[in-house]
């Protein structure tokens, strides 16, 4: 099947930036989608990208470069409520269908 | 905008017994998701519906795993006979049709002992 691969977890101050890389198998590839989820909570939707470049929205920002399958999600200003998982999410056509990566674990310390 | 209801938030069962899962997606999303999340690893998709129909199933465990969703809206995830390797959180979503941001329940924590 379709993989990706992002780093388990990461390790930040409040107040710094983080960047949390995601690489993807091209095959069929639509778009990239980042979303973020609290212990015990729902996954929510943080952004979308179907062509190459930076979308901001925030504090968060998401780039995608098609051409390297690779994508990131940067975090900045941290605050301890940013402390959760983040997934990168592939989709693969239009009809919406999305694989997950397994998460990346980011713990925000004071 | 109510969100993805789910129920139960909790279920534990005993190995070879049933559970069902009930989901009512947000009003107006024709596209329902279930997917599987175990501790640790990301979601997986168990089956996608586009109104009343089935999109995607290829990743659901057939043989004791069923889904519907009779008029486009609630949907029902029934597994029978459960096994330990079942124990997880399963999760409802829900979108617009070809809507690129998905729609996710508080989901079920299910627990096979």
């Amino acid at each position: 099947g379709q993989s990706l691969e992002q780093p388990s977890e990461v390790t930040a101050v409040e107040g710094a930036i983080v960047q949390i890389n995601c690489t993807y198998q091209t095959s069929g590839f639509y778009g990239l989608s980042w979303y973020q989820q609290h212990d015990g909570g729902a996954p929510t939707f943080l952004s979308y990208n179907a062509l190459d470049g930076l979308e901001e929205t925030g504090r968060f920002s998401s780039f995608l470069s098609r051409s390297d399958s690779y994508g990131y999600l940067l975090l900045q200003e941290l605050q301890m409520k940013d402390s959760a998982s983040y997934f990168c999410a592939v989709r693969y056509t239009n009809a919406g269908k999305s694989t997950f990566g397994d998460g990346t674990t980011l713990t925000v310390k004071p | 905008e109510a969100g993805v209801a789910q129920s139960p938030r909790y279920k534990i069962i005993e190995k070879r017994q049933s559970v069902a899962f009930w989901c009512n997606p947000i009003s107006g999303h024709a596209t329902l998701y279930w997917y599987q999340q175990i501790l640790g690893q990301g979601p997986k998709l168990l089956i996608q519906f586009q109104n009343n129909g089935v999109v995607d199933d290829s990743q659901l465990p057939k043989d004791r795993f069923s889904a519907e969703r009779l008029k486009g809206v609630d949907s029902t995830l029934k597994i029978q006979p459960a096994k330990l390797e079942d124990s997880a959180v399963y999760l409802c979503a829900s979108s617009r049709t070809g809507g690129i941001e998905a729609f996710f329940g508080q989901g079920t924590r299910l627990t096979v002992v």
